[in-house]
């Protein structure tokens, strides 16, 4: 069964100080892993898809990077405005279905 | 502007009580979705539409019904049968099924 775990539950960061988000995930052949943005009482905002390992996507202060086990979400100095819940999800080849994570929490505090 | 929308945002239901959430896009997807959103659990898949008047059951379409007679409409039901619908639900769509999903921006629906 593909799962998907992300880390940590929760983030808070100051303005401008620099981190990181976890998703770690095991599935039977990667087809893609995505990364949305949610904010509080509003649907999924799409960010990036990775489809294989070495592979790199930026958005502004965001940037995504996939390894074989895991992918990570940069945030370079955020601001307030990126605090939000940030999902990743996995899709395996040739079964289409996508699994989410929990999804991280993040609040920038000014 | 091509995007997703759902109607209502919120919706309230009386035990018993049948009630349909509705979704349309214009973006000439021929995928479908629809997921419910709990508190500590990621997206889970009630229903998808790979293209007009076919449609899959996903992990939890018990106490669910959709159709899907348009390319831009797909329509949820939730019907008396769901022991627990209190839940936020997003409809999503994709050129087709396996590519990026898209989301709408949800309904609340809550029972009373």
């Amino acid at each position: 069964e593909d799962q998907v775990t992300q880390s940590p539950e929760a983030l808070r960061l100051q303005e401008g100080e620099s981190s990181s988000l976890n998703c770690s995930y095991t599935v039977s052949g990667l087809r893609g892993l995505f990364w949305y943005r949610q904010d509080p009482g509003k649907g999924p905002e799409f960010l990036f898809t990775l489809y294989s390992a070495g592979e790199e996507k930026e958005k502004e202060r965001l940037k995504a990077t996939l390894t074989k086990k895991e992918s990570f979400l940069h945030i370079t100095a955020p601001k307030p405005e990126d605090s939000a819940t940030y999902l990743c999800a996995v899709q395996a080849r040739g079964y289409q279905k996508v699994t989410f994570g929990i999804g991280t929490k993040l609040q920038v505090i000014p | 502007d091509g995007g997703i929308t759902q109607s209502p945002k919120y919706l309230f239901r009386k035990e018993g009580q049948n009630v349909t959430l509705s979704c349309e896009q214009n973006l000439n997807h021929d995928a479908m979705y629809w997921y419910r959103q709990d508190p500590g659990q990621g997206l889970r898949l009630i229903y998808y539409s790979q293209i007009v008047n076919d449609f899959q059951k996903g992990d939890i379409a018990e106490g669910y019904s959709v159709s899907r007679e348009k390319k831009e409409s797909f329509p949820l039901t939730v019907t008396s049968a769901q022991k627990n619908p209190t839940a936020f639900y997003l409809c999503a769509s994709s050129i087709e099924r396996g590519d990026t999903q898209y989301f709408g921006p949800g309904t609340r629906l809550t029972v009373l």
